[in-house]
């Protein structure tokens, strides 16, 4: 089955940094490539997904790429706010069913 | 739309004693998820229906867990026995085949004692 790998496992940035989690991919078949967003104690959330058919998707100071022949996609957050504090969460999946997610990378921004 | 709704949000139970999680997905969606979360172990997906049909059963990790989906809009994943390493928050989480993600409920939170 898939492998989702997920680095790093906690990150710290000050406020107005970039940050930069990283995840790699085991099976080529793999298309669909969601980041989920989860707060302390609450549900995780959907926050920005890919499709393999693109290389690059941004929404506001969010971003994610996908270089499927190296497979690994990352997740781009600029101008980080105290509120970016959370666990992320990449994910790996066949034709949006089965969710093979990463090990999580917890992001505390420092104000 | 009120989202993929779980109860209850909080359950202690003693170690033996049955446990029964419930999940209604959002109206439409055809796929239902059941994840379990822990520190250790992190997201692990137990079971997902599509169509209400179990499609995919292989991370339930023992016969003491079982999950039905009667209809559309209801699941319950049952744990009997239940074991103090079952405590874990549980979710469920629903989707539609056009993709999009899931939409998570707000979890059950389990203790066995």
């Amino acid at each position: 089955g898939e492998n989702v790998e997920q680095h790093p496992s906690t990150l710290s940035v000050q406020e107005g940094d970039s940050a930069v989690i990283k995840c790699t991919y085991s099976d080529s078949a793999s298309n669909y490539f969601p980041w989920y967003k989860q707060e302390l104690g609450k549900r995780p959330q959907l926050i920005i997904d890919i499709r393999s058919n693109v290389g690059e998707k941004k929404d506001q100071r969010i971003a994610v790429t996908l270089n499927k022949t190296a497979k690994h996609f990352s997740l781009h957050i600029t101008e980080t706010q105290p509120e970016d504090s959370a666990v992320y969460f990449c994910a790996a999946s066949i034709n949006f069913n089965k969710f093979y997610f990463g090990s999580g990378t917890k992001l505390n921004v420092k104000p | 739309d009120a989202g993929v709704i779980q109860s209850p949000r909080h359950e202690v139970t003693e170690m033996g004693q049955e446990v029964t999680l419930r999940c209604k997905p959002i109206s439409g969606h055809d796929y239902l998820f059941w994840y379990r979360q822990t520190m250790m172990r992190g997201l692990e997906l137990l079971i997902y229906f599509n169509n209400n049909v179990p499609i995919d059963d292989s991370g339930m990790p023992e016969d003491r867990f079982s999950a039905k989906m009667p209809n559309a809009s209801f699941s319950t994943l049952k744990i009997q026995p239940s074991e103090p390493r079952d405590s874990a928050v549980y979710f469920c989480a629903s989707g539609r085949n056009e993709g999009y993600g899931y939409t998570f409920g707000s979890g059950t939170r389990l203790t066995v004692v």
